[in-house]
């Protein structure tokens, strides 16, 4: 059971937008910055959007993140082929004595 | 560029320990910390650890206090993440990841080593 929540799976065609959610609690995503993180398979995560909403250089400006309360999300327009991976979001969370959490992660599936 | 380069594919017996390496490259090493995060096969990402190869300090996830050792040899610039009394659930793959801060484990990790699987079986 993961800290953070996240939908297992997200579909779209290439060319459309997809939103992938990320909902946590006031310790976790309430307080600290939103990572997101994209892991090809066979791969290492590699990062995606990092303190809420920058991009990390040569991140397409296709990928956004965005933070509301004690909620994220995670947007790609335009999708590709090449975006099919899994997603994974994480926060530092202030509980005990602080530690990172990660959401379960999200197969995105690109039809 | 920047490159975290992990050592190589380990067995072990339930019982024994496992101590991994993160060999990190094209940036001054003691001006970071460095991330351990674990995946189990299938299953998602759990943060391990995290050290300052500024100053060696440590913040262990609870659930791996007293069996988890991290250290940083800044003379070669790598960090190394010893796990003991491996049990069965401890297959996993390894990373080690860069942290944009020598200070504080909160900092999100931005560059990850290529990873290490850890089997662990009779």
């Amino acid at each position: 059971q993961s800290v953070l929540t996240q939908p297992p799976s997200a579909s779209g065609t290439p060319g459309q937008r997809v939103t992938i959610s990320c909902s946590g609690s006031s310790s976790n995503i309430g307080s600290n910055y939103v990572y997101w993180y994209q892991q090809l398979p066979g791969t290492a995560p590699k990062l995606l959007i990092y303190r809420n909403n920058q991009r990390p250089s040569g991140v397409p400006d296709r990928f956004s993140g965005s933070k509301s309360g004690t909620s994220a999300s995670l947007a790609i327009s335009g999708l590709r082929s090449e975006d099919e991976a899994d997603y994974y979001c994480a926060a530092w969370d202030d509980s005990l004595s602080g530690r990172w959490v990660f959401g379960g992660g999200t197969k995105l599936t690109v039809l | 560029q920047v490159q975290l380069v992990q050592s190589g594919a380990e067995v072990k017996k339930p019982g024994a320990s496992v101590k991994v390496s993160c060999k990190a490259s094209g940036y001054t090493f003691t001006s970071y910390g460095i991330s351990w995060v674990r995946q189990a096969p299938g299953q998602g990402l759990e943060w391990m650890g995290w050290i300052s190869a500024y100053n060696g300090n440590t913040n262990y996830a609870q659930k791996l206090q007293g069996r988890v050792t991290m250290t940083t040899d800044t003379s070669t610039s790598t960090a190394y993440m010893e796990l003991r009394s491996l049990r069965s659930d401890d297959t996993a793959v390894y990373y080690c990841a860069r942290v944009p801060s020598g200070i504080a484990a909160s900092h999100g990790m931005d560059v990850w080593g290529q990873g290490t699987t850890v089997t662990v079986s009779s």
